[in-house]
């Protein structure tokens, strides 16, 4: 059973547009958050992070939003770049991030 | 070199072959972790190192043999595996086990195919 979910396996936006990536989680143990990016014949990278006390956390053009009541959190990019074009990680653990569950992953695909 | 780096790149192996896969990193990180991502599958946890020391195994086979010799250093033995252990191999560090807000950092992985 998965505890982690991105529902949408690939999303497609204009350039300059919003992008909004979503997951899903079901383990309410679940304390720490962070959304990584993957590009092909790369590792995962590290893009930003929110702890369960926090409802939202920013960094540049990168926002991520998390409602509890719901098991429900966003990565909100803003403006979209081509660049940006990845596989995007949805990840989760309890306590201290040294067990991490993902999600399948997003491929995000940002159109010139 | 910086970050975490992993080698071989790709590996092509009979079910009766021994190989292993090499993971090192140079952030000074202490807990080093191996992870699986199978096609159409999230990224599994398979092993965590903490300070050299096991602190996690995720039922993960015999066939797969960790080895930690020092906190910068990480190996993945294989032997006798199965097609269906054909995936990417992912090796991470981060600081130690139990530190809150300290992200995981990814090396490339290593592309395995079992014939």
């Amino acid at each position: 059973d998965q505890q982690v979910k991105q529902n949408s396996p690939s999303l497609s936006v204009q350039e300059g547009r919003i992008s909004i990536l979503n997951c899903d989680y079901t383990n309410s143990m679940f304390d720490y958050f962070l959304w990584y990016k993957k590009y092909p014949a790369e590792g995962p990278t590290f893009l930003i992070s929110i702890s369960s006390i926090k409802d939202k956390n920013e960094d540049g053009r990168f926002t991520v939003f998390l409602n509890k009541s719901a098991k429900h959190l966003s990565l909100h990019i803003v403006p979209s770049q081509p660049g940006d074009s990845a596989v995007y990680f949805c990840a989760a653990s309890v306590g201290s991030n040294y067990k991490l569950t993902f999600g399948k992953g997003t491929l995000l695909t940002v159109n010139p | 070199e910086t970050g975490v780096t992993q080698t071989p790149r790709h590996l092509v192996m009979g079910m009766t072959n021994k190989k292993s896969l090499k993971c090192e990193q140079h952030l000074g990180h202490n807990a080093m972790y191996w992870y699986k991502q199978s096609a159409k599958k999230p990224l599994e946890l398979m092993f965590v190192y903490n300070f050299k020391e096991q602190t996690e195994n995720n039922s993960v086979p015999s066939r797969f043999s960790p080895e930690c010799p020092n906190s910068s250093h990480l190996f993945l033995h294989l032997h006798t595996l199965q097609p269906e252990d054909s995936a990417l191999y992912l090796c991470a560090s981060s600081q130690a086990e139990g530190l809150s807000n300290q992200p995981q950092h990814f090396g490339d992985g290593t592309r395995l195919s079992i014939l």
